[in-house]
């Protein structure tokens, strides 16, 4: 088990260019979430998976922001047309397996991304 | 729709003092609650959860928090501050599907030697 990877570590870009980030979640591990944050602030729910399949996306989420998981291992968040309020660490986490109302199960994170846009 | 709030934005405690990291949170429905802890430029480790179970909690590093819903709070503590504590620390619940976490703003304790 080698834990939740996240690549780049960090990106610095300019404004209005596009940059993707990948996730590779702990192996069998079949819900995939990214997170938000901001400095002095904590994490903020961006979206999950459960499988390839998105369940659900924070308002956070706008048109620029999209979330792939395409055969229900590692996922990429890509922004387009970056702005400087898009500067932040970005966070993936995974979980065992999840799915209707019960005890939650331990959200792994991983190091995070972390954008600058310039 | 639930919330946390982490009550002091920063704690400062000698070594080998009291930590006492406040969280107090929303919820209609019984929640499930988190502590996590994040080193700089590290992602988020999990200390403790609370899931019905035993309202007090026992977690890694000697910490534990006590589960009081007549006062919706969720308290972190630790009997003896060590320098390895120094950290941020983040109270979290669960929403009842447990499809995604929600965050207080943060903590960071600072240890003084």
């Amino acid at each position: 088990d080698t834990g939740v990877s996240q690549d780049p570590r960090h990106k610095i870009t300019k404004r209005g260019q596009n940059v993707t980030f990948r996730c590779d979640p702990i192996s069998e591990h079949n819900r995939l979430y990214w997170y938000r944050q901001t400095l002095g602030q904590g994490p903020e729910f961006l979206t999950y998976f459960q499988n390839e399949a998105q369940l659900e996306k924070s308002r956070l989420l706008s048109d620029r922001f999209s979330a792939e998981r395409p055969k229900g291992s590692f996922s990429t968040l890509e922004i387009q047309r970056t702005e400087q309020g898009d500067s932040a660490m970005y966070l993936c986490a995974s979980s065992p397996k999840g799915g209707g109302t019960g005890i939650p199960y331990e959200q792994y994170f991983g190091p995070g991304t972390r954008l600058t846009v310039t | 729709a639930q919330s946390v709030t982490q009550l002091g934005s920063h704690v400062s405690v000698s070594e080998g003092a009291l930590v006492l990291l406040r969280c107090n949170y929303s919820s209609s429905v019984p929640p499930y609650l988190f502590w996590y802890v994040q080193y700089p430029n590290q992602g988020l480790q999990l200390l403790l959860k609370y899931t019905s179970a035993a309202t007090l909690v026992k977690g890694i590093n000697g910490f534990e928090a006590e589960f009081k819903k007549s006062e919706t709070s969720f308290h972190l503590t630790k009997p003896s501050a060590h320098m390895s504590d120094a950290a941020e620390y983040f109270c979290a619940v669960s929403d009842i599907y447990g499809n995604k976490l929600v965050f207080g703003a943060g903590t960071i304790l600072r240890v003084k030697s």
